[in-house]
């Protein structure tokens, strides 16, 4: 089963810290993913990469840098967290080209990250 | 750029009652459609799929199928059951892979 992981399922963290989710997949998939997901707003994209050391700008990268050093791990960075980036944060991988074959994208459980 | 647009819930329905959540998207491509499905408590995870037009996806007794015409691909079920309450999320892959907002979908007994 493919399988991806983040490092945690819960966090509270203060305004102003530098804060790290982590994210690592096993399926040796190209692709990778950050959303947030916001009630009335569904998954807004964040940041993603389809390759070690590169990364794309989603919908929403204000505030949030990315960092892929390995193929199977992809971590979203918040440099000085703000009360606004309360949400849930979802990690998703996929293999490369996920339009033109017959496959899909594979989700991790979140990280709801509390900002005080 | 490339979008989705989905029908705002909540729904609630009873048990056995018809599901339909409208589900339009905007591309300048050939993009793979999707429904993904959001359990209470768990993460997400494919429902079904579609990747060219006039394909018609299938799981659990879900259907959807991929309207190049009308851009469209809506999900249906002709008889739900108190375990299909759940979120429902769109979504659309082409370079990247965008999603609706989502439909809250609660069916009681």
């Amino acid at each position: 089963d493919v399988k991806v992981t983040q490092s945690s399922r819960y966090l509270v963290k203060r305004t102003g810290e530098k804060v790290f989710l982590e994210c690592v997949q096993d399926m040796d998939h190209e692709n990778m993913f950050w959303y947030r997901q916001d009630p009335g707003l569904g998954l807004r994209l964040i940041y993603f990469s389809y390759d070690v050391k590169m990364k794309e700008k989603g919908d929403i990268p204000e505030g949030y840098s990315v960092s892929r050093e390995k193929k199977e791990r992809f971590s979203l960075i918040l440099e000085s967290a703000s009360t606004n980036q309360t949400s849930m944060y979802l990690c998703a991988s996929s293999p490369l080209m996920i339009e033109q074959l017959n496959t899909e994208a594979f989700f991790g459980q979140g990280t709801r990250l509390t900002v005080v | 750029g490339d979008s989705v647009t989905q029908m705002e819930g909540p729904v609630t329905l009873s048990e056995e009652a018809f599901l339909t959540i409208n589900c339009t998207y905007t591309a300048t491509g050939y993009p793979s459609l999707f429904w993904y499905v959001q359990y209470p408590g768990e993460g997400l995870q494919l429902l079904l799929k579609a990747t060219k037009a006039d394909d018609k996806g299938s799981n659990k007794g879900f259907e959807a199928t991929y309207r190049k015409e009308t851009t469209s691909f809506h999900l249906e079920k002709g008889s739900v059951q108190v375990s299909d309450s759940a979120v429902y999320f769109c979504a659309l892959a082409d370079y990247k892979l965008s999603f609706g907002a989502g439909t809250t979908v609660t069916v009681r007994a």
